[in-house]
């Protein structure tokens, strides 16, 4: 059964880097593309980007200039940054696997998320 | 960007009732759309992929449908555990963008 976990701060303060891993489990993350879903207090859902074994990670280009996805294949973990941080970026930060088949792409394991917020 | 716009933002119905809520995509996406629910305090689950396919394990009163523009989401008969938020979401290309979400509420 495949299970995603993520961790990290709850609380970030302005102007500062929001770092999440999210530690995958039975499976490895070497076979799937791995993204952050992110879903501000009481609003809808917002890709971030995700990323692959290989080539490079995709980014959604209202905060491409700020995230940073990465792999760990040793820990079968990836990661979250997300730079110079204001109170617009508190959300909820889901990672979720990313079933890629042409058509059949769809976000379809999802980890509980993780409540970050942006505050002094 | 893909513009994704769902209707109605919020549903009351009754257990039992059958009720559908539609999305339109700002550009043709051919089939590339996806269906979502979420509980309150809980992750999105998918229910529907490639407009019309039930994820696994997801009950048959569940349907989908539409390709280009527009889309719907059909459930046959709402049961209680039914009662949850609903995003459409297009994979046709980045960034993926979903619809604002359809609140499905108990009458």
């Amino acid at each position: 059964q495949v299970q995603l976990q993520e961790s990290g701060p709850g609380l970030v303060k302005p102007s500062e880097t929001l770092s999440l891993t999210c530690t995958v489990s039975g499976v490895s993350i070497s076979s799937y593309y791995w993204t952050w879903i992110r879903q501000p207090p009481g609003k809808g859902l917002e890709w971030t980007g995700h990323i692959y074994i290989s080539g490079s990670p995709s980014y959604n280009p209202s905060l491409e200039s700020r995230v940073t996805i990465s792999l760990d294949t040793s820990k079968n973990q990836f990661s979250l940054k997300l730079s110079s941080v204001t109170a617009a970026d508190t959300a909820v930060y889901y990672c979720a696997r990313l079933r890629n088949g042409g058509a059949n792409r769809a976000f379809d394991i999802w980890g509980q998320g993780a409540m970050v917020t942006v505050s002094s | 960007d893909i513009q994704m716009t769902q209707s109605p933002s919020s549903l009351s119905a009754s257990v039992g009732d059958r009720v559908t809520i539609t999305c339109r995509a700002s550009q043709s996406i051919s089939s590339y759309l996806n269906w979502y629910h979420q509980k309150p305090g809980k992750a999105p689950e998918l229910l529907i992929y490639v407009a019309s396919t039930l994820q696994s394990g997801v009950p048959s009163r569940f349907s989908g449908g539409g390709s280009g523009t527009d889309f719907t989401l059909t459930i046959s008969s709402l049961q209680p555990e039914d009662f949850a938020t609903y995003y459409c979401q297009q994979s046709y290309s980045t960034p993926y963008t979903f619809g604002q979400g359809t609140k499905l509420e108990i009458k």
